[in-house]
């Protein structure tokens, strides 16, 4: 079954910085891939996804890059803000386990002021 | 449009007690699942309905049970407590094949 490795677990940066979450994933055959967004006591939400066909998405502050043949995929935020603290997690779909979503472990981002 | 909606949203129940936590969904989305979430561990998913009348094991499916009920309902049984099952359980649905899935609110368990 598909494995997904998130890296790193903890992310601290400066307001203004930019913030880089990176995630494998195993199951050659998957093909779409979301990244979420959880705050305290709520519940994941979706912030941006792409599709094995495309290379890279952007919106405004955020961009996921996919590469295929290493089996990788990153989430980027650019210009952070204290409001982007929470914890982001990746996962992967399509794979030879038909709808099956599979996430990776997480990373907690702090941004500081 | 209510989303995903999980009940109840907390719970405490003694070792050996059985439960089942609901979950509807008025997206009328093919694809429903269960996570538990634990401290450094993820989302860990338990069992998934990839469509009405489909059921699949998850990572973790061992001490539950599921029922599709229907398109809009998807419940998660625990026939008897264990303390190792206390968590925080998120149901999410989905289009289609985990595309752009919704998760609830949570429930928080405590099993002692």
């Amino acid at each position: 079954g598909e494995n997904v490795e998130q890296h790193p677990s903890t992310l601290s940066v400066q307001e203004g910085d930019s913030a880089v979450i990176k995630c494998t994933y195993s199951d050659s055959a998957s093909n779409y891939f979301p990244w979420y967004k959880q705050e305290l006591g709520k519940g994941p939400q979706l912030i941006i996804d792409i599709r094995s066909n495309v290379g890279e998405k952007k919106d405004q502050r955020i961009a996921v890059t996919l590469n295929k043949t290493a089996k990788h995929f990153s989430l980027h935020i650019t210009e952070t803000q204290p409001e982007d603290s929470a914890v982001y997690f990746c996962a992967a779909a399509g794979g030879t386990s038909y709808g099956k979503l599979t996430f990776g472990q997480g990373t907690i981002l702090t941004v500081h002021p | 449009n209510a989303g995903v909606t999980q009940t109840p949203k907390f719970q405490v129940l003694k070792t050996g007690q059985s439960m089942t936590l609901q979950c509807a969904q008025d997206m009328n989305h093919n694809s429903m699942y269960w996570y538990r979430q634990d401290p450094g561990m993820g989302l860990r998913l338990i069992y998934y309905s990839a469509s009405e009348g489909t059921t699949d094991k998850g990572e973790v499916p061992n001490g539950y049970n599921v029922s599709r009920l229907n398109k809009r309902e998807f419940s998660l049984r625990l026939e008897s407590a264990a303390p190792s099952q206390t968590s925080v359980y998120f149901c999410a649905s989905s289009p289609i094949g985990g595309l752009r899935a919704f998760f609830g609110q949570g429930t928080r368990l405590t099993v002692v």
